[in-house]
């Protein structure tokens, strides 16, 4: 398994603003994901964090929204720019880890615009 | 993308009850993993199960991969189980990287 600290656990912010979650893995690991849950939804993946390189992002999201960071194995930062209420979710950090490619997820961010 | 629908939508079972929850997926897959998302929102891992079948204390699962259908059984439930119950489905061998999730199971177990 995987201890997968992210944080902040929850916030509430204004519309306009932004917000950064950071995801501290206990282990270095290839690959990073971000995840995002809308209320009473299922999950969809936002991007892939690339450890040196520029995150692969899925379609419906872009760059200039979700930000993300990857400096090293353990750590990543997502960010949610121009916060609107649309953008209230819970948005989890994922890790694969072993050979048969399973996936662990943190505690989630539990987020709230106003 | 992979479709995947589970089923059914909501369950209540009274303590102590047994249950079986469906997931039906639309296309192989090399990769299988049943969460539970508690009350707090939380996502606990309980089985990755491509095929097979596993079994962790009171929960089992059996993924036929060949009719592409996984089964979560909950024996005895308790009120802990409550919350919502997550299939999720990748291609690709070790894992792809996109996960295809399930609309989910919401179970309650009331006293």
């Amino acid at each position: 398994s995987a201890v997968i600290s992210q944080k902040p656990s929850r916030d509430i912010c204004q519309r306009g603003t932004s917000l950064t979650i950071q995801c501290q893995v206990d282990s270095q690991v290839t690959m990073m994901f971000w995840y995002r849950q809308q209320p009473g939804q299922s999950l969809t993946l936002i991007a892939t964090a690339n450890q040196g390189s520029e995150a692969t992002y899925e379609s419906g999201f872009v760059i200039d929204k979700f930000p993300i960071s990857r400096p090293n194995l353990t750590f990543s930062t997502l960010t949610v720019s121009n916060m609107s209420p649309e953008d209230s979710s819970i948005y989890l950090c994922s890790v694969r880890k072993g050979y048969t490619g399973e996936l662990f997820f943190g505690e989630g961010s539990r987020l709230t615009v106003l | 993308g992979i479709q995947v629908e589970q089923s059914p939508p909501d369950l209540i079972l009274q303590e102590g009850a047994n249950s079986t929850l469906r997931c039906n997926f639309s296309d192989s897959v090399n990769n299988l993993q049943w969460f539970h998302q508690n009350p707090w929102g939380q996502l606990i891992n309980l089985f990755y199960i491509p095929s097979g079948t596993k079994q962790n204390g009171r929960l089992s699962a059996t993924t036929v991969a060949t009719e592409r259908y996984s089964l979560l059984y909950i024996s005895s439930s308790q009120t802990t189980d409550s919350g919502v119950y997550f299939c999720a489905v990748a291609r690709g061998r070790g894992g792809a990287n996109n996960l295809f999730f399930g609309t989910g199971t919401r179970l309650t177990v009331i006293p």
